[in-house]
């Protein structure tokens, strides 16, 4: 059972335009979310998360929006850089237990930036 | 502050083996988490350990296994290998206590069984 999902597996998009990444979720018990970074041969790299109390987070290029009645979250990049290329992964967890290492990851997009 | 380190960074065994992975997480850090990552199946949780006791523990089979130091350093192993195991196998630590702070993640070890 698949409960974050990502159904885009890749997306290519212009430099300069935005990047959308979309996530879904089906466990009403994750209140916390996450997006993290990915490079070959390297960990992921935690990007920008958003707690469930709230619908919009931003940081930099970077805004995550939450949408709890769709259980759907997006990731904004805007504008989007060629660096920004690599695997974008979503996470949840239910941060109000003690699960707080028990990260649930989406299958992952892989994002392509082009110059 | 130095992030987690994994070592090895690769590894290659033959199918019926066991392995040892070690992971040391950032200084202060007492959560440490182990995860698998294959191409098929993303990143999928293997277990959590915080103050040397398994805290959480993912749908992974008992040839999977795990422990924590007094440091908070944590090895993984795996025994009666098969080929499915290949893999990048991600340890991310954790202060633990209350989610105040995201998981950091190492580099990963690559196993490959053959």
């Amino acid at each position: 059972d698949q409960q974050v999902k990502q159904n885009s597996p890749s997306l290519s998009v212009q430099e300069g335009r935005i990047s959308i990444l979309n996530c879904d979720y089906t466990n009403s018990m994750f209140d916390y979310f996450l997006w993290y970074k990915k490079y070959p041969a390297e960990g992921p790299t935690f990007l920008i998360s958003i707690s469930s109390i709230k619908d919009k987070n931003e940081d930099g290029r970077f805004t995550v929006f939450l949408n709890k009645s769709a259980k759907h979250l997006s990731l904004h990049i805007v504008p989007s850089q060629p660096g920004d290329s690599a695997v974008y992964f979503c996470a949840a967890v239910n941060a109000g237990g003690t699960s707080y290492g028990k990260l649930t990851f989406g299958q992952g997009t892989i994002l392509t930036v082009h110059p | 502050k130095a992030g987690v380190t994994q070592t090895p960074r690769y590894l290659i065994k033959t199918r019926g083996q066991q392995v040892t992975l070690s992971c040391s997480p950032i200084s202060g850090h007492r959560s440490v988490s182990w995860y698998q990552q294959t191409p098929g199946q993303g990143l999928q949780f293997l277990f959590e350990y915080f103050s040397e006791t398994q805290r959480n523990k993912g749908n992974f089979p008992g040839r999977f296994s795990g422990r924590q130091f007094s440091n908070s350093r944590s090895e993984m192993n795996v025994s009666t290998l098969e080929l499915g195991d290949s893999a990048l196998y991600l340890c991310a630590s954790s202060p633990g206590t209350g989610f105040n702070s995201p998981l950091h993640f190492g580099n990963g070890t690559r196993l490959t069984v053959t």
